[in-house]
């Protein structure tokens, strides 16, 4: 099945301790990309990548890194959580090209205390 | 940068037809996206216009105006399932295709 996975789906963790939130997506998609979503505010782009070993910042990058060693996996590395990084996170995939919409994975639920 | 503004909210009723409006501001644009989401789910793909018009798909149509700058999804028979968000997304070319979200419109179905 055509998919794209993130784990973990929940996680409450403490300030300062570092994270990882995974991505991988089975498609073959070129492009991918991390949004947050805060009621009110809608989802926001964090980083995104073109392909392997490209990446860019999105709309609010602060506080986050990202890597694309492989063009399956796309992680988000919070090094030291804050609790506004409290959050709905939303990785997605698509082929490049302008028709072509994302697909999302099911979404981590984090919150930072 | 862009801007899209659409309805916060907005309620129907069952079987009824409702339009969710969608302005945008863009230096690049490259297509137009709606999604759907589900309280706490993913949200997923509805329909997408590049070209001015109406594409329609089933209960869903959606219409493009690139010299406006306005977009709207039109859902027809409404049912108690359509109760989601509604989310316009604006594609711009010239930041690496990014697709950009407005807040999307929660729409609630009553009975």
């Amino acid at each position: 099945e055509a998919q794209v996975t993130q784990n973990p789906r929940y996680l409450i963790t403490v300030t300062g301790k570092k994270l990882t939130v995974t991505c991988s997506q089975n498609m073959n998609h070129e492009y991918m990309s991390w949004y947050r979503q805060d009621p009110g505010l809608g989802l926001r782009q964090i980083y995104y990548s073109m392909n392997v070993e490209v990446t860019d910042k999105g709309d609010v990058p602060e506080g986050y890194k990202v890597s694309r060693k492989e063009k399956r996996n796309f992680p988000l590395i919070l090094e030291s959580p804050s609790p506004n990084q409290t959050s709905l996170y939303f990785c997605a995939s698509s082929r490049t090209g302008a028709s072509y919409g994302y697909t999302f994975g099911s979404g981590t639920r984090l919150t930072v205390v | 940068g862009q801007n899209i503004d659409q309805p916060t909210e907005m309620t129907a009723t069952e079987g009824a037809i409702v339009q969710i409006n969608c302005t945008y501001q863009t230096s690049g644009f490259n297509g137009l996206f709606w999604y759907q989401q589900h309280a706490g789910e993913a949200p997923t793909f509805l329909s997408y216009n590049v070209l001015d018009g109406l594409e329609e798909k089933g209960r869903f149509s959606s219409f493009l105006s690139r010299s406006k700058g306005y977009s709207y999804l039109l859902l027809k028979e409404l049912q108690m399932k359509d109760s989601a968000s509604y989310l316009c997304a604006v594609r711009d070319g010239s930041a690496g295709n990014m697709l950009t979200f407005g807040g999307g419109t929660r729409l609630m179905v009553k009975p």
